[in-house]
């Protein structure tokens, strides 16, 4: 079965800087994809950044990067130059194996602070 | 292009009742998945259809069912509610199978049963 595990329950960052949110997978499967998505507190969960298994090059979307590193079943997001707005609760997710939809990590609450 | 829209936003049942999510996929999205999430389990994989048929089911017992119309509108229904289903239910749609596809997030409906 596949598994998520984001080690970092709560964050607490000074806005402006980067920040990095951590996720390793444990996965059968040779080809597959790696997400991440942000929920703020009303709920809805914003598609941020895929990652395919192939994909010769780490991810990038406007502020949002994957530090994807195979070997290591890692999947870090990065985030650059954080601000008020990036607060929010994250998750990485990966499509289950065989047919259970995507599997999702228990999430990063990530503070920024003034 | 108009997001993912699930009504309704909020719902109070009480134990026994049954009740009936509404999600409307992304236009041109056939593919539609539930998700619940709750404090304690996170998020969990419900179901997931495309072309009005249900291609996988997660580990829920079989008071939660769903369907999917030619439209590519999906209802989930839960009968004889317990005080456990308060949670968040997400509805994503995505263009066709979710291992090759972004799935897009609704704002979801949250259920307390009282």
């Amino acid at each position: 079965a596949q598994k998520i595990t984001q080690t970092q329950p709560g964050m607490f960052v000074q806005e402006k800087e980067a920040v990095t949110l951590d996720c390793t997978y444990d996965t059968s499967d040779q080809s597959y994809g790696l997400f991440w998505y942000k929920q703020p507190s009303s709920g809805e969960m914003i598609f941020l950044i895929y990652q395919g298994s192939y994909d010769e090059q780490n991810a990038t979307e406007g502020r949002y990067s994957l530090n994807f590193q195979k070997a290591r079943k890692s999947a870090n997001l990065v985030i650059s130059a954080s601000q008020l707005g990036d607060s929010a609760m994250y998750f990485c997710a990966i499509p289950g194996g065989g047919a259970d939809g995507l599997t999702f990590g228990k999430g990063t609450h990530l503070i920024i602070q003034p | 292009k108009a997001g993912v829209t699930q009504t309704p936003r909020y719902l109070i049942k009480t134990r026994g009742q049954q009740v009936t999510l509404s999600c409307s996929p992304i236009s041109g999205h056939r593919s539609v998945s539930w998700y619940q999430q709750t404090p304690g389990q996170g998020l969990q994989f419900l179901f997931e259809y495309f072309s009005e048929t249900q291609r996988n089911k997660g580990n829920f017992p079989g008071r939660f069912s769903g369907r999917q119309f030619s439209n590519s509108r999906s209802e989930m229904n839960v009968s004889t509610l317990e005080l456990g289903d308060s949670a968040l239910y997400l509805c994503a749609s995505s263009q066709g199978f979710w291992a090759k596809n972004i799935q897009y997030f609704g704002a979801g409906t949250r259920l307390s049963v009282l």
